[in-house]
């Protein structure tokens, strides 16, 4: 089956200053990948997601990036402020029939330092 | 808007006890998951139903069971609860495949 990895597990940044949350994954079929917000005592969230048909998706401070080569995926935040606090999950799935679920990475805690 | 409740926020059990965790989406989504969320694990998918009646084992199935007896509730069953099984129960529901999957508030599931 699929494997994540993410990486940094936790991630401290100046206010202002970009975050980037790195993940690998193992299927060279997976073909969709979302990023989920998690703010503390809340529930995931959807930030943004990108298909493998591209290799770059931009909204506003939020950017993800997709090298199918490698396998790796990024998430990119600019001017970090201190409501990007929160952990963020990088996922990965298949599209075939059948076999479409998503997998997690394991994390990554952000905290923006004012 | 999308709800998905679920019908316990905090629960506590005694090993060997069968558990029920309900969860209920109201905007007729076709796809409903049970996820389990540990630290330095992220989460990880129990089950996942597309349909009703039908059930997929997803990446750590062993000592769960679900129900979807109708379009907006799935049911997590935990047969003979045990510690191992303490831990934070998410459920998600999605109208597409490939459409961001909307999650509840969350189980936090005791088990002594």
């Amino acid at each position: 089956g699929e494997n994540v990895e993410q990486h940094p597990s936790t991630l401290s940044v100046q206010e202002g200053d970009s975050a980037v949350i790195k993940c690998t994954y193992s299927d060279s079929a997976s073909n969709y990948f979302p990023w989920y917000k998690q703010e503390l005592g809340k529930r995931p969230q959807l930030i943004i997601d990108i298909r493998s048909n591209v290799g770059e998706k931009k909204d506003q401070r939020i950017a993800v990036t997709l090298n199918k080569t490698a396998k790796h995926f990024s998430l990119h935040i600019t001017e970090t402020q201190p409501e990007d606090s929160a952990v963020y999950f990088c996922a990965a799935s298949l599209s075939n029939f059948g076999n479409e679920k998503l997998t997690f990475g394991t994390g990554t805690r952000l905290t923006i330092i004012p | 808007d999308v709800k998905v409740t679920q019908s316990s926020r905090y629960l506590v059990k005694r090993t060997g006890e069968k558990v029920f965790l309900e969860c209920v989406q109201d905007m007729d989504h076709e796809n409903m998951f049970w996820y389990r969320q540990d630290p330095g694990l992220g989460l990880r998918l129990i089950y996942f139903s597309y349909d009703v009646k039908m059930k997929e084992k997803g990446d750590i199935p062993e000592g769960y069971s679900v129900s979807r007896e109708k379009k907006e509730r799935f049911s997590l069953i935990l047969e003979s609860a045990s510690t191992n099984q303490t831990s934070m129960y998410l459920c998600a529901s999605s109208l597409g495949r490939w459409d961001e999957q909307y999650f509840g508030p969350g189980t936090r599931l005791t088990v002594t």
